[in-house]
């Protein structure tokens, strides 16, 4: 069974103090692996996609990254507005099906 | 571009009643989802449809939960009788093919007293 687990559970961090969250995750064959953000009250906004070990992603302050167990999402000098839930997900091969598997999420919390 | 559309937004019901969710997904978009997100938890998927053949329902529990997309578009998901364990947000996304990025609406709401 697809597994995926989410450090910090919750991080607090002041404006422009920078950090990663990571994500860990088993899969029987990956075929993508997902971050998204979740204002409260929201749907999950699409972040990144990526595919395979090495490689890497930017999105303005947020850069993703990926290892065959891990991935990483450094959130650089940090403001206010990405105070969010940050939420991995993973997509294996299994032929038409496919569902993503969640991880838990990480409540980022940034204040000036 | 329009994203999905969902509604209603939010529904309070009591244990034992019925309770319909309507997804409208972005135009063009093949594959439809339907998930459950519990308080704290990640979304977990309940069905997904390609077109409006059902591809993956495995975690969807029969016994109370039905969904339909009878022109590969408009999507509803029912619940028939609603137990206090229903108490979710029920998500539903779509994409342009089953590998495909998929795109979160946002959400309904359901409380179950």
């Amino acid at each position: 069974e697809d597994q995926v687990t989410q450090s910090p559970e919750a991080l607090r961090l002041q404006e422009g103090e920078s950090s990663s969250l990571n994500c860990s995750y088993t899969v029987s064959g990956l075929r993508g692996l997902f971050w998204y953000r979740q204002d409260p009250g929201k749907g999950p906004e699409f972040l990144f996609t990526l595919y395979s070990a090495g490689e890497e992603k930017e999105k303005e302050r947020l850069k993703a990254t990926l290892t065959k167990k891990e991935s990483f999402l450094h959130i650089t000098a940090p403001k206010p507005e990405d105070s969010a839930t940050y939420l991995c997900a993973v997509q294996a091969h299994t032929g038409t099906a496919s569902k993503l598997t969640f991880g838990t999420g990480t409540r980022l919390q940034v204040t000036l | 571009e329009a994203g999905v559309a969902q509604s209603p937004r939010y529904k309070i019901i009591e244990k034992r009643q019925s309770v319909a969710f309507w997804c409208n997904p972005i135009s063009g978009h093949a594959t439809l989802y339907w998930y459950q997100q519990i308080l704290g938890q990640g979304p977990k998927l309940l069905i997904q449809f390609q077109n409006n053949g059902v591809v993956d329902d495995s975690q969807l529990p029969k016994d109370r939960f039905s969904a339909e997309r009878l022109k590969g578009v408009d999507s509803t998901l029912k619940i028939q009788p609603a137990k206090l364990e229903d108490s979710a947000v029920y998500l539903c996304a779509s994409s342009l093919a089953g590998q495909g990025t998929q795109y979160f609406g946002p959400g309904t709401r359901l409380t179950v007293l």
